[in-house]
C-alpha cells in the first residue's frame, strides 16, 4: 500500500504558484521523498526528491517538514503545461509505492 | 540527461500471438529497470524488477511465464508479453534506476500501448 495521502484533485491558476500537499505520516527516517507527475497517456516524469532538508531545482521546489511527516510541491508559475496527475512518494526499499496522486488543473 | 526509451510506443496485435517491449536508457547505465502496467483511470503497478545479468522479480500475481523480461545489459531490458489476450490490454512503462549518486532515481520511458484482440 501507498504510504502517502494526497487530495484527489487540486486547481490553480495560470500564472498563480501551486501548492500540492502530500501526507506521509508513516515515513522512516532513511526513506526519500519523490515527486513525479503523469501528463495523459505518457510515463510519469521526474520532478523532485527530497530526504529532509527542503529542496529546488528548475521545475518545482519541494518543502518537507521537520517532523517529515507531510511535503510541500510548489511549482512557482504554473502554466496550462502543468496540468497532470502529480504523485508524492515514499520509496521503500529502492521501490516506488504509487498511490492515486493528484490531478492539477491549471486554468486559464 | 537520465533519458529512457521504449519501443514500440504502440502497438496492436491478435490474441494468442506475443508481442515484445524494448526499454533502453540512453545516457546512463542502469543495473536496475522496473516493468510497471497501467490500466485506465488507475495508478502504476509494478509487475517486476529487473536486474542485469539475472533472473527478474516478480511482484506477487503476475505470471513470469506470462511475461518474460530479459535485461541483457546495463542499457537494455524487454517485456515479451507472451500467447496475448484481450485482458493484457493495457499502457506498459518501464523505469530505470541510475547507477550514478546515492539517492537512485528512477526515470521512466514513455510507455508502449498494448490492444491484444
Amino acid at each position: 500500500d501507498a504510504k502517502t495521502t494526497q487530495p484527489p484533485s487540486m486547481d490553480c491558476a495560470e500564472g498563480r504558484a501551486a501548492n500540492l500537499p502530500c501526507n506521509h505520516s508513516t515515513i522512516s527516517g532513511n526513506e526519500y521523498v519523490y515527486w513525479y507527475r503523469q501528463i495523459h497517456s505518457q510515463g510519469p516524469q521526474y520532478i523532485i526528491h527530497g530526504l529532509k532538508n527542503n529542496e529546488t531545482n528548475e521545475m518545482a521546489s519541494l518543502i518537507i517538514t521537520e517532523d517529515r511527516k507531510s511535503s510541500t510541491l510548489i511549482l512557482p508559475h504554473a502554466t496550462l503545461r502543468d496540468t497532470a496527475v502529480y504523485y508524492c512518494i515514499v520509496r521503500v526499499n529502492y521501490q516506488l509505492i504509487w498511490g492515486a496522486g493528484t490531478k492539477l488543473i491549471i486554468k486559464p | 540527461g537520465a533519458v529512457v526509451s521504449q519501443h514500440p510506443s504502440r502497438v496492436i496485435c491478435k490474441s494468442g500471438t506475443s508481442v515484445k517491449i524494448e526499454c533502453r536508457s540512453l545516457d546512463f547505465q542502469a543495473t536496475t529497470m522496473f516493468w510497471y502496467r497501467q490500466f485506465p483511470k488507475q495508478s502504476l503497478m509494478l509487475m517486476a524488477t529487473s536486474n542485469e545479468g539475472s533472473k527478474a522479480t516478480y511482484e506477487q500475481g503476475v505470471e513470469k511465464d506470462k511475461f518474460l523480461i530479459n535485461h541483457a545489459s546495463l542499457t537494455l531490458s524487454t517485456l515479451t508479453v507472451t500467447s496475448a489476450h484481450p485482458e493484457d490490454s493495457s499502457f506498459y512503462i518501464c523505469s530505470a534506476r541510475s547507477l550514478a549518486g546515492a539517492d537512485q532515481t528512477q526515470y521512466f520511458g514513455p510507455g508502449t500501448r498494448l490492444l491484444v484482440l
